[in-house]
């Protein structure tokens, strides 16, 4: 089956500090990866859409100077948080489509700022 | 723009207890609706989707009704577990894009 593993589960970081985070699809091919925050109080917000040799799309409030984002193949992705604060803090999910349009999530890796 | 309203943030029930989620959707296209479950320290697991109007979608005991005349897609499940708390989300895809647009999640707790 498809599965979408991620890490690292949890990390914590000092304000200003950078983290990467890690997505990889299994048992498919994610043609693009979908990467999204949720807050504490569990709303969604899509940071950006990624697409193997396609620009990434960025959306509104999310900058690739940010959040900068690798897509190199079709198994993998990465996203760093780049300068993080206590606004940046939540669990991050990477989303992988297939070519059928579906859409799996992986468990998140949750960030913690100090 | 696109958007998916879930009206109940927290509903509690005993085991057995009939389950009604709401949910309401607003689009200008013909969309693609879908619920997602995601449980304790885990990321959102597609529950059921359906893409064509007046269709239902059931999975696990669960059922939701695509209603184009209502703009509704509301979750049931006849007699729920303890193993059915969790968060539920009701989302919507717009036809000819990729993006979910999710609703603001329903917290789920069943008491054994």
């Amino acid at each position: 089956g498809a599965l979408v593993y991620q890490y690292p589960r949890r990390t914590i970081c000092k304000s200003g500090t950078s983290m990467r985070m890690e997505c990889q699809a299994v048992g498919f091919q994610a043609t693009s990866v979908a990467w999204y925050r949720q807050s504490p109080q569990k709303t969604f917000e899509l940071i950006a859409l990624s697409t193997v040799n396609s620009a990434i799309k960025y959306e509104q409030n999310f900058t690739q100077e940010k959040f900068p984002i690798s897509h190199p193949n079709l198994s993998f992705s990465s996203m760093t948080v780049l300068n993080a604060y206590l606004e940046d803090r939540g669990l991050y999910l990477c989303g992988a489509r297939d070519r059928t349009y579906e859409q799996y999530f992986g468990p998140g890796t949750r960030l913690t700022v100090l | 723009g696109d958007s998916v309203t879930q009206k109940q943030g927290q509903v509690t029930l005993s085991e057995d207890d009939f389950l009604f989620i709401n949910c309401t959707y607003s689009t200008t296209t013909y969309p693609t609706l879908l619920w997602y479950v995601q449980y304790l320290g885990q990321g959102p697991q597609l529950l059921l989707k359906v893409t064509t109007a007046n269709n239902k979608g059931i999975s696990r005991g669960f059922e939701a009704t695509y209603d184009k005349g209502t703009t509704s897609f509301h979750l049931q499940k006849a007699s729920v577990q303890e193993s059915d708390s969790a968060v539920y989300f009701c989302a919507l895809v717009s036809s000819g894009s990729w993006q979910l647009i999710f609703g603001s999640g329903t917290q789920l707790t069943v008491m054994p």
